[in-house]
């Protein structure tokens, strides 16, 4: 069965510091995808990257890039230069490309706080 | 290009009473997938739509159902609510690639 998780409850970061938010999975699939989501205390769920499994490079966007290592099944996020803005809750989700579907599995989350 | 539009925001509802949330995808965008957060379950699928029919479904009682129409809009209904059901309820709308699937801000939802 697919699992996400995600160990860190709770992490803190320096403002204009960089932090990683770990992710590792567990899938049987070949084919895959990954994703980070932002989610505020608004409750919205922002997208933040995806990185397919098949994909060699890293994704980036912007200040946050995806650090994939697929023979450790982890799917970590850095985010680079913190800003006060980027505090809240963080989600890993994985969704399986076999039978093109649109189901996602989601990580528990870590919340992240920014110091200034 | 509008975002992912769920209706409505909040809600309170009493034990026993049906409610149907609506969320209207990004434009171009034919599949929505429906998601309930509770603090202690997390994230749970509940269903999933393309082209106005069910495509996959998550592992939820019979009382939540779901339908999508024609302009790619999408309803879920609950019925005979009980306290658990108390929770937030995200749309997803889904990219052609299904590289990147966008939710809408959700709907909070209180039943007393």
């Amino acid at each position: 069965a697919q699992k996400i998780t995600q160990t860190q409850p709770g992490m803190f970061v320096q403002e204009k510091e960089a932090v990683t938010l770990d992710c590792t999975y567990d899938t049987s699939d070949q084919s895959y995808g990954l994703f980070w989501y932002k989610q505020p205390s608004s409750g919205e769920m922002i997208f933040l990257i995806y990185q397919g499994s098949y994909d060699e490079q890293n994704a980036t966007e912007g200040r946050y890039s995806l650090n994939f290592q697929k023979a450790r099944k982890s799917a970590n996020l850095v985010i680079s230069a913190s800003q006060l803005g980027d505090s809240a809750m963080y989600f890993c989700a994985m969704r399986e490309r076999s039978g093109n579907t649109g189901k996602l599995i989601f990580g528990q989350g870590t919340t992240l706080q920014v110091k200034p | 290009k509008a975002g992912v539009t769920q209706t409505p925001r909040y809600l309170i509802k009493t034990r026993g009473q049906q409610v149907t949330l609506s969320c209207s995808p990004i434009s171009g965008h034919r599949s929505v997938s429906w998601y309930q957060q509770t603090p202690g379950q997390g994230l749970q699928f509940l269903f999933e739509y393309f082209s106005e029919t069910q495509r996959n479904k998550g592992n939820f009682p019979g009382r939540f159902s779901g339908r999508q129409f024609s302009n790619s809009r999408s309803e879920m209904n609950v019925s005979t609510l009980e306290l658990g059901d108390s929770a937030l309820y995200l749309c997803a709308s889904w990219s052609g690639r299904n590289t990147e699937a966008f939710f809408g801000q959700g709907t909070r939802l209180t039943v007393v």
